[in-house]
């Protein structure tokens, strides 16, 4: 039951342009969306969220764009640089009134820069 | 930047034998969690911890599960008995509040053998 969804393994981008990552998830009841970067042999580390009352998030070089109705979100980055390169994880919870205790992740996606 | 430590980096047990996993959670935060990763699979969910109490569990967190927080710094994952399928990496993770992104230590692997 893959609650959350990223439907490309890996992506290739030439440093300098645009990489977008998409994520779909199946459960209405998710209302808190985040995006994990990780490095081999480190664990997952934050990078953006967004939450479901906003349908754009910015910081910096990354992007979350979120489509409730299409139940689909993506993460832009550009520029793209080589350090990028990072499996890029997708997850949701839901906050069930109070608590967002279990976040669910996607398979990821291994995002390669070229440079 | 205060960070979340886990040891060993790396565990190899024998099938059937316990095994404790260990965190240090950044000190400030009171929501702790355990996930595991699969070679080649997708991060799963094992448990949730907060106020000295599992808050929820996941399916593949069993009765050879157990999670404690011994003192006021540590939280551990014990494995009772463990199978050739536990093989994975673990990660703990800690929030400072509850809805607060998670901040991850760099992973446990466990080899079981």
């Amino acid at each position: 039951d893959q609650q959350v969804k990223q439907n490309s393994p890996s992506l290739s981008v030439q440093e300098g342009r645009i990489s977008i990552l998409n994520c779909d998830y199946t459960n209405s009841m998710f209302d808190y969306f985040l995006w994990y970067k990780k490095y081999p042999a480190e664990g997952p580390t934050f990078l953006i969220s967004i939450s479901s009352i906003k349908d754009k998030n910015e910081d910096g070089r990354f992007t979350v764009f979120l489509n409730k109705s299409a139940k689909h979100l993506s993460l832009h980055i550009v520029p793209s640089q080589p350090g990028d390169s990072a499996v890029y994880f997708c997850a949701a919870s839901a906050s069930g009134g109070t608590s967002y205790d279990k976040v669910i992740f996607g398979p990821g996606t291994s995002l390669s820069v070229i440079p | 930047e205060p960070e979340v430590t886990q040891t060993p980096s790396h565990q190899v047990t024998q099938m059937g034998q316990e095994v404790i996993l260990r965190c240090v959670p950044i000190s400030n935060h009171l929501y702790f969690y355990w996930y595991r990763q699969i070679l080649g699979q997708k991060v799963e969910f094992l448990v949730s911890f907060y106020n000295n109490e599992i808050s929820e569990k996941s399916e593949i967190f069993d009765d050879q599960f157990s999670v404690e927080r011994p003192d006021g710094s540590n939280f551990t994952l014990k494995i009772r008995s463990t199978k050739l399928e536990d093989s994975a990496m673990y990660f703990c993770a800690s929030s400072e509040e509850d809805g607060t992104p998670l901040h991850f230590g760099n992973g446990t692997r466990l080899t079981v053998t």
